[in-house]
């Protein structure tokens, strides 16, 4: 049972430009989330969270937005660089044990192109 | 690069097999965290330690065991190995007990022939 999705697996999107990427979650208990950055034959990296009494949370180039009523939320990089190319992973902590358990969604790579 | 240490980073090894997976945390951090990512998966939560002693419990099998020891180097022991074993494996660690993971290791990559 999937819990956190990230339906598409790629994105490319011309550098200078906005990258959108969608994340959707099934729990309604999930307060908390998370995106995290992998570039290959690296381990994540933690990038921005949001909590769920915030619709928004910014962070230099990086906001993520938050829809509770549409279970939906997404991380918009602008302007998007060459160095943002990466799997992009949104996770949530588990209701029942909170930041120690995440769960993962499958991942969005991102490619910018010069 | 994330302080968290991963060693080895590639094993390949045969069906049956038992294999160690080594992770040293950042400096600092008492928490050490194990994920499995399978092909095409999200990173899938096994078990976490906080100094020395187990804090939570995911999806990890039985054949599968953990230990964090006292100078915080966390072992991940994998016995029996299956074809559906094979997978990048992630520690992470952070500083106390509730923290989210921060930092990551570049993983372990599993590989049963």
């Amino acid at each position: 049972d999937q819990q956190v999705k990230q339906n598409s697996p790629s994105l490319s999107v011309q550098e200078g430009r906005i990258s959108i990427l969608n994340c959707d979650y099934t729990n309604s208990m999930f307060d908390y989330f998370l995106w995290y950055k992998k570039y290959p034959a690296e381990g994540p990296t933690f990038l921005i969270s949001i909590s769920s009494i915030k619709d928004k949370n910014e962070d230099g180039r990086f906001t993520v937005f938050l829809n509770k009523s549409a279970k939906h939320l997404s991380l918009h990089i602008v302007p998007s660089q060459p160095g943002d190319s990466a799997v992009y992973f949104c996770a949530a902590p588990s209701p029942n044990f909170g930041n120690e358990k995440l769960t993962f969604g499958t991942g969005t790579r991102l490619t910018i192109i010069p | 690069d994330s302080g968290v240490t991963q060693t080895p980073k590639h094993l390949i090894t045969a069906t049956g097999q038992r294999v160690t997976l080594r992770c040293s945390p950042r400096s600092g951090d008492l928490s050490v965290y194990w994920y499995q990512q399978s092909l095409d998966q999200g990173l899938q939560f096994l078990i976490q330690y906080y100094n020395g002693e187990e804090r939570a419990k995911g999806n990890i099998l039985e054949r599968f065991s953990a230990q964090q020891f006292p100078d915080l180097h966390s072992e991940l022991n994998l016995s029996s190995l299956e074809l559906g074993d094979s997978a990048l494996y992630f520690c992470a660690s952070s500083v106390g007990v509730y923290n989210q993971p921060q930092h990551f290791g570049d993983g372990t990559r599993l590989s049963i022939l």
